[in-house]
C-alpha cells in the first residue's frame, strides 16, 4: 500500500465529458506533483504545488487544470481530452528543501482512457 | 538540454548480480535518484546519491561520479519480484522544487 492515495483507479470518459482526478497525502509534505505517464516511457511532469501554490507548469494544455484546495489535497480536472491524452497519470509528494534527500512518494495512479 | 540514458532492458538470473548503469547531461545537478516501478503500479524510492561514491541499502546499492555524470544500481542475490522497470532520475537544482527528470527506464527481467 502507498502512502499517496490517488482515485478513482481507471478512468474512461469522452472527448465532451468533464471529470477530476484526486489526491491525497497524510504525510505532512508541502510539496506535491502530477505525472504523465505513456505505457513504456518514464514519468513526465506536468505540475508541482509547493505550500499550496503553483510553482511549475511544464506547459501543460489549459484542457489539464490542476487544484491544490488545501496541503493533504491535490486535484486534477479534466475537461474536452483528447485521445492522445490516454495514459497513467501519477500524483507524487515530498517535502519542498531543494536540497533534501527527501524521495517524492508516488501514488498508484490512474489510469485514464479517452474514447 | 536534458538527456538521461538508461539500457531499454536487460536480463538475469536468480540469485546473480545485475548492474543497471545511467549516464545523465542535465543543465543542474541536485541528486540522483532510483526508482523501482512494476508493471501498472507506482513508482517506489530505492536509494539517493547526492555525493561521489556508494551508497549500500540491503541488497540494493547505488553509485554516482558527478564529474563522469554516471550512476549505477547494483541489485545482487536477484529474486523473482525484482523482476521491474528501474527509473534513474536527476533532480534539476534549477527551475522550482525537486524538480526530476527521469530516465526512460531499465526493463529488468530475472529468469529462473
Amino acid at each position: 500500500d502507498t502512502e499517496v492515495t490517488q482515485t478513482p483507479k481507471h478512468l474512461v470518459m469522452g472527448m465532451t465529458n468533464k471529470k477530476s482526478l484526486k489526491c491525497e497525502q497524510h504525510m505532512g509534505h508541502r510539496a506535491m506533483y502530477w505525472y504523465k505517464q505513456k505505457a513504456k516511457k518514464p514519468p513526465e511532469l506536468m505540475f508541482v504545488y509547493s505550500y499550496e501554490k503553483l510553482s511549475i507548469n511544464e506547459s501543460v494544455p489549459s484542457r489539464f487544470s490542476p487544484e491544490c484546495p488545501n496541503s493533504s489535497l491535490l486535484n486534477l480536472h479534466l475537461h474536452a481530452l483528447q485521445p492522445e491524452d490516454s495514459a497513467l497519470y501519477l500524483c507524487a509528494s515530498s517535502q519542498p528543501l531543494r536540497g533534501s534527500n527527501q524521495p517524492q512518494h508516488f501514488g498508484d495512479g490512474t489510469r485514464l482512457s479517452i474514447l | 538540454g536534458q538527456n538521461i540514458d538508461q539500457p531499454t532492458e536487460m536480463t538475469a538470473t536468480e540469485g546473480a548480480i545485475v548492474q543497471i548503469n545511467c549516464t545523465y547531461q542535465t543543465s543542474g545537478f541536485n541528486g540522483l535518484f532510483w526508482y523501482q516501478q512494476h508493471a501498472g503500479e507506482a513508482p517506489t524510492f530505492l536509494s539517493y546519491n547526492v555525493l561521489d561514491g556508494l551508497e549500500e541499502k540491503g541488497r540494493f546499492s547505488s553509485f554516482l561520479s558527478r564529474s563522469k555524470g554516471y550512476s549505477y544500481l547494483l541489485l545482487k542475490e536477484l529474486q523473482m519480484k525484482d523482476s521491474a522497470s528501474y527509473l534513474c532520475a536527476v533532480r534539476d537544482g534549477f527551475g522550482g522544487y525537486n524538480k526530476l527528470i527521469f530516465g526512460a527506464g531499465t526493463r529488468l527481467a530475472v529468469h529462473p
